[in-house]
């Protein structure tokens, strides 16, 4: 079992819809949850991190975590064509870095 | 403010061959980092240095050594280069002193490199 796993998609989705994007992980002593976004032949950027227990918005953008089940999601309302992208989710393991999943792939259709 | 620099972008090489990947940055940062990223693989720790004078072996260390030259400049060298390191590889810093499991990680644009 990977330590921090994704569904590698693509999820497609309208433009204008909510995108829903999933991440589990195996360290039940993670305390730090990281979501970027890599457009295609670019380096990843950070958009969201979530430390406790619930919900955390920044603009379009919500996270989710919920560590008795071992997940944490982003959510994207009114997705736009812009916000296709791969995304990364990051947790700390407790070791040396963060652990990266190997990401979605999200689109937006026009 | 240029962040987190790289070179070269691009490089291929011959199985074998030698070369050293260049990263630099001005945020004054103390830690650093090398990733390799492969298709369906994430973002793999090659190797980090929580601060100046220190380096420590990540996920993927082997057939790579590097170089804290000073607080700027973090460089990762092959030394006989292999096609499984063919790969796309970037360098990141992060503010704090020591591994960066809480806190924002810049990376830098990337360097594709080819092992032919």
């Amino acid at each position: 079992q990977k330590e921090v796993e994704q569904n590698s998609g693509p999820l497609s989705v309208p433009e204008g819809a909510i995108a829903s994007l999933n991440c589990t992980y195996s360290d039940r002593g993670s305390q730090s949850f990281f979501w970027y976004r890599q457009y295609s032949g670019k380096s990843p950027e950070l958009i969201m991190s979530i430390y406790s227990n619930g919900d955390k918005e920044d603009g379009r953008f919500t996270a989710q975590l919920n560590k008795a089940s071992q997940y944490v999601s982003l959510l994207i309302r009114d997705s736009q064509p812009s916000d296709s992208a791969t995304y990364l989710c990051a947790v700390d393991t407790g070791r040396r870095a963060l652990t990266f999943g190997s990401g979605t792939r999200l689109q937006v259709q026009p | 403010n240029a962040g987190v620099t790289q070179t070269p972008k691009f490089q291929v090489l011959k199985t074998g061959q030698s070369m050293t990947l260049q990263c630099a940055q001005d945020m004054n940062h103390n830690s650093m980092y090398w990733y390799r990223q492969d298709p369906g693989m994430g973002l793999r720790l090659i190797y980090y240095s929580a601060s100046e004078g220190t380096t420590d072996k990540g996920e993927v260390p082997n057939g790579y050594n590097v170089s804290r030259l000073n607080k700027r400049e973090f460089s990762l060298r092959l030394e006989s280069a292999a096609p499984s390191q063919t790969s796309v590889y970037f360098c990141a810093s992060s503010r704090g002193q020591g591994p960066a499991t809480n806190e924002k990680l810049f990376f830098g644009s990337g360097t594709q490199l080819s092992v032919l």
